[in-house]
Parts: structure tokens; C-alpha cells; sequence
């Protein structure tokens, strides 16, 4: 068990770049989530996948942003056209099932950190 | 609307002291998660609160869960410098609120800083 592990860890980019982070989970995992956290708060949720289906995108994730598990294995999350205000940490996360129906703990990555200058 | 408050959100601690951080969800769920977080690193998974009156301990740290008064309480006996880091409490959503079944909603978290 290797954990959740995220790529890049660092990224800086101008504004007006696309970027993309990649997430593999933990090795069976069939719930993947994304969360982004700012300076001095807690992670905020973006989105979460069963196996390959997003099942729910937040609020805060506009139409700049897109995410996929195309194989129900690793992610990927797409931020196009950044702004200064996508600056965050941005944290995947996986669990076994539903952690509603089976207590499990949610695992979390390094997260990738992205500068938008 | 959906709201985790932590308090203290900075705690300055002696080494050997003892104190309790607060946790206040605003849902009905039975389910609270403890995190700790190192500047710069991910979150580190330490309790999983599955019903009311739950109590978990390891080591130093101690979790609790009144699922009636929606406030959970992480307890640290006899405080070391290494426990200095950030503390998320976050719930997890059992309804659907507006689909959000099974996510985490985070509190802002506790820095706390442990000095000899």
C-alpha cells in the first residue's frame, strides 16, 4: 500500500495557462475525491467519483475546471484558463467504499500546490 | 447551511500541560473525523468517530462524540513539542445535502503550538 499520490506537488504557472494534476489512489479505492485548500483553512470539497461515474461536482468548481477517472483507476484535474484566485493546495483523496456505510477512514494525498502568477 | 467550527483556532501550549480542542458540526450526522496536518503535508487520518458517545485514544490524544449536542472534542494530555501541527475536525455528510453524501465538510482547523 502505497497511499494516495498526487503529480505534480509543486506548479507555477501564468495566468491565462491550463494546468492539470494527476491522482492515483490507493489501490482498490473505488471513491476518489478532490479537495482544494487555501492558507489557514480547512480543504473545501471540489468533487468525488465511484469507480469511473462523478457522482457531484461543488459549487466552487466552475466551468474552468473538469475532472476525470476514465478507468476508474487515476484522476485527473483540469484547470483551464487559471486566475490568480486558483492559487491553492489542491488535495486528492480516496477511500475504500462509501465511508457512510463502512466507517472507513479517507486517505488523503501530499496534495499539489499551485502558484498562479 | 453546512458549517464545522473549531475553537480554539490557536493554541499556544506549555509542554505537560493539558488541553481540549472543540469541535461543533451542524448536521445530524453520527460520523466525525479527526485530521492532523504539518505545515506544508497532507492531512494524517487519526480518529474515526462512528456513533454517539464514541471515545477514541492514542497515545496523547483523545476523541470524543456527542452526536446529541453535535460537538466532538479532541483532548491532549500532558502535552510534547511533537505534537505541534494543525488540527482538522470534519464531518461527514450521511444525508444528501444536495448530494453530498459521504464528503467531509472541514472545520478551519487548530494550530497548535506545544513550547517547552
Amino acid at each position: 500500500d502505497t497511499g494516495v499520490s498526487q503529480d505534480p506537488r509543486h506548479k507555477i504557472t501564468k495566468r491565462g495557462q491550463n494546468v492539470t494534476f494527476r491522482c492515483d489512489p490507493i489501490s482498490e479505492h473505488n471513491r476518489l475525491y478532490w479537495y482544494r485548500q487555501t492558507l489557514g483553512q480547512g480543504p473545501e470539497f471540489l468533487t468525488y467519483f465511484q469507480n469511473e461515474a462523478q457522482l457531484e461536482k461543488s459549487r466552487l468548481l466552475s466551468d474552468r475546471f473538469s475532472a476525470e477517472r476514465p478507468k476508474g483507476s487515476f484522476s485527473t484535474l483540469e484547470i483551464q484558463r487559471t486566475e490568480q484566485g486558483d492559487s491553492a493546495m489542491y488535495l486528492c483523496a480516496s477511500s475504500l467504499v462509501s465511508a457512510v456505510h463502512s466507517g472507513n477512514t479517507i486517505y488523503f494525498g501530499e496534495g499539489s500546490w499551485l502558484t498562479v502568477v | 447551511e453546512l458549517k464545522v467550527e473549531q475553537n480554539p483556532l490557536f493554541l499556544s501550549m506549555q509542554e505537560g500541560k493539558n488541553y481540549t480542542i472543540y469541535c461543533n458540526y451542524s448536521t445530524t450526522s453520527d460520523r466525525l473525523y479527526w485530521y492532523r496536518q504539518d505545515p506544508g503535508k497532507s492531512l494524517e487520518s487519526l480518529f474515526v468517530l462512528l456513533s454517539n458517545g464514541a471515545v477514541k485514544q492514542e497515545g496523547r490524544l483523545m476523541a470524543s462524540l456527542d452526536t446529541k449536542a453535535r460537538l466532538s472534542t479532541l483532548h491532549i494530555t500532558a502535552a510534547v513539542h511533537d505534537l505541534s501541527a494543525t488540527y482538522f475536525c470534519a464531518e461527514l455528510l450521511i444525508m444528501n445535502y444536495g448530494g453530498s453524501q459521504g464528503n467531509l465538510i472541514f472545520g478551519k482547523g487548530t494550530k497548535l503550538s506545544v513550547k517547552p
